[in-house]
């Protein structure tokens, strides 16, 4: 199965902040890469596909970059809505994986 | 609407069964593959099987091949997890998933709000 382990586990910040969550597979996965974010008891939602592709109704100060084996989710200005805790998701194979997850936390 | 929801968690015995529905509306049900993701608590997301639009394509995680079965009915526009010798490491939260083609290779664009599963004696 393909690993995918992401950067850091927690992260604190402020409103406002720029933040860069790191995801790393364990084989080259070309762009075959997804993010999701998910609030506590609540189901994921999608978030970035194609590890750059924003998926409709989602705010432009998300974005999505890299390939191989190396991504990165961005947010530019961390707004209150954005506390969360967020997966990468590789579907190069279909025996999907995700992340671990990076919890963003209120600094 | 559209919308997928989970039905049939509750608490099982280990070594015991329990089948898990999602029924999916407002979308073309039969052209979607679809999958099971489960979440134990406190844990990250593990994705558990996959279906394709026509039955014909199934995969599952190695955690769980041998003793789950998905399966879906389009004439009922639902999806099952058939999940039989559970275990206590099978205790969490199962999600319906649906997949953004009609091969199970992937994101999931739509999920449902998931149910619990609970194996302990």
């Amino acid at each position: 199965d393909i690993q995918m382990t992401q950067s850091p586990s927690t992260l604190s910040a402020s409103v406002g902040d720029r933040v860069t969550i790191t995801c790393r597979a364990s084989q080259g996965i070309r762009t075959w890469l997804a993010w999701y974010q998910q609030k506590p008891g609540n189901a994921p939602k999608l978030l970035i596909y194609s590890a750059s592709s924003l998926e409709s109704g989602v705010p432009s100060r998300f974005s999505g970059s890299g390939s191989g084996t190396e991504f990165t989710l961005t947010i530019t200005s961390l707004q209150p809505d954005d506390f969360a805790t967020y997966y990468c998701q590789q579907y190069s194979s279909p025996l999907r994986t995700f992340g671990q997850g990076t919890k963003v936390e209120i600094k | 609407e559209v919308q997928l929801v989970e039905s049939g968690g509750g608490l099982v015995q280990p070594g015991g069964s329990l089948r898990l529905s999602c029924a999916a509306s407002g979308f073309t049900f039969s052209s979607y593959a679809m999958s099971w993701v489960r979440q134990a608590p406190g844990k990250g997301l593990e994705w558990v099987s996959g279906i394709s639009g026509s039955s014909d394509i199934t995969f599952a995680a190695d955690s769980v091949k041998g003793r789950f079965t998905i399966s879906r009915d389009n004439s009922r526009n639902t999806l099952h997890l058939q999940m039989d010798r559970l275990r206590a490491e099978d205790t969490a939260v199962y999600y319906c998933a649906k997949d953004q083609l009609v091969e199970p290779y992937y994101y999931f664009d739509l999920w449902g709000q998931g149910t619990l599963v609970t194996v302990a004696s």
